[in-house]
């Protein structure tokens, strides 16, 4: 069985730009949760996806959006970058709710903003 | 909320078994306990989880105190490719999915 797959692995932007990253879940799996880590912070909870849905949100502003399709593959989008967004963005899915669930991780995608 | 404290940094040699703490003071009933963790450049990797038993698995062991507020991941032999970042995680609640910093582990040879 695949796993989680994220693309692309690497962006360089630059400020006020917007950006879409990728990720395909685990065939089966419904949740997919968002997440970003930079040095020092560890991993922040985004949101997360499920069925389609919504469920959680962390404490991000709104420029930070995502949205998931009928085939469970979720996009994510920032838009008008900043510097302070350059992270790695992982995604992970899971059968149940990321709450209750084992969550499995992509390699992420690696976010440079110039 | 129920929230996890962790050392920042720990040491373990080479083959010795591996002991990360873990205290989850404000843990509820039915909260249950869960460890990843993340090797450089990866993303993080489930190990184990358990509720109030101990649990064991081909990667690890989890002894959760009686009181449930503390708990320890056992890595039984240590190698050099179990160095990494060790998440020690108590999901309390829809909007709770705050994973922290975690232990760095590092096996000496």
């Amino acid at each position: 069985k695949a796993g989680v797959t994220q693309t692309p692995r690497y962006l360089i932007k630059t400020r006020g730009q917007q950006v879409t990253l990728s990720c395909s879940p685990i065939s089966g799996h419904r949740s997919v949760s968002w997440y970003q880590q930079t040095p020092g912070q560890g991993l922040q909870f985004l949101f997360e996806y499920f069925s389609e849905t919504q469920r959680n949100k962390g404490n991000f502003p709104g420029r930070f959006s995502g949205r998931q399709f009928s085939n469970s593959r979720s996009e994510m989008n920032v838009s008008t970058l900043e510097l302070g967004d350059s992270a790695l963005y992982l995604c992970a899915s899971s059968l149940e709710l990321a709450t209750v669930g084992i969550q499995y991780f992509g390699a992420g995608t690696r976010l440079s903003v110039l | 909320d129920a929230k996890t404290t962790q050392p920042t940094s720990m040491d373990c040699a080479e083959g010795r078994a591996a002991n990360l703490p873990c205290n989850h003071s404000t843990i509820s009933g039915n909260e249950y306990v869960y460890w990843y963790r993340q090797i450089h450049s990866q993303g993080p990797q489930y190990i184990i989880h358990g509720l109030k038993n101990n649990e064991t698995n081909e990667m690890a062991s989890l002894i959760i105190t009686e009181d449930r507020k503390s708990s320890t991941l056992i890595l039984p032999h240590a190698t050099l490719r179990d160095t990494a970042v060790y998440y020690c995680i108590v999901f309390s609640g829809a909007n709770n999915l705050f994973f922290g910093t975690g232990t760095r582990l590092t096996v000496i040879p």
